[in-house]
């Protein structure tokens, strides 16, 4: 069975700093994708970034980045130059074969002024 | 422009009543899904299909009934059976093709609260 695990339930961090949220997960697949969701309190989600399994190098759009570790099953969000509007619940998940999609339980970010 | 359409975006549920959250999508995916939301306990699959006339179980599918008949269309009932059926619920859909990261687009969402 295919498990997301997020330590993290609540993290903060100060407005133009950065932070980085973990993500964890267990697979036998050798061919996966993942994803990080972000949720702001309209409850939306949104897709933030998209790494596939088989790509080293490590996905970034903008100010988001991954570090992206296959041997230690980690996938973890970076998150530059924090914005006001990044306060949101933050999800990060698992694609496996067939789309079947796997989340974690969520890490809830707020960005203090 | 394309997208997920739930409907309605708040419902109460009587006692003993069953409800239908719908859902539907003009994107040609072929692949819907249908998560429960809690507070604390992220998103928890209830069904999903990949092709129409056809779905599987999700992790918590006891309460809940599907149907698949157009590919456009995902609804879900919510039955008596289902004991605490007050929560936050999502429809999801993406395209069948494996070999692409293809992300899942989502509705906005249907509050279903007990009176």
């Amino acid at each position: 069975a295919q498990t997301v695990t997020q330590s993290q339930p609540e993290m903060s961090v100060q407005e133009a700093e950065t932070v980085t949220l973990s993500c964890t997960y267990d697979t036998s697949e050798s061919n996966y994708y993942l994803f990080w969701y972000k949720q702001p309190p309209s409850r939306q989600m949104i897709l933030v970034i998209r790494q596939e399994a088989y790509k080293q190098q490590n996905a970034t759009e903008n100010r988001f980045s991954v570090n992206f570790q296959k041997a230690a099953k980690s996938f973890s969000l970076k998150i530059s130059d924090s914005q006001l509007g990044d306060t949101a619940m933050y999800f990060c998940a698992f694609m496996k074969t067939g789309n079947q999609f796997y989340f974690g339980t969520g890490t809830s970010l707020t960005v203090i002024p | 422009d394309g997208g997920i359409t739930q409907s309605p975006k708040y419902l109460f549920r009587k006692e003993g009543q069953n409800v239908t959250l719908s859902c539907e999508q003009n994107l040609n995916h072929d692949a819907m899904y249908w998560y429960r939301q809690d507070p604390g306990q992220g998103l928890r699959l209830i069904y999903y299909s990949q092709i129409v006339n056809d779905f599987q179980k999700g992790d918590i599918a006891e309460g809940y009934s599907v149907s698949r008949e157009k590919k456009e269309s995902f609804p879900l009932t919510v039955t008596s059976a289902q004991k605490n059926p007050t929560a936050f619920y999502l429809c999801a859909s993406t395209p069948r093709v494996w070999g692409k990261s293809q992300p899942q687009h989502f509705g906005d969402g249907t509050r279903l609260s007990i009176l």
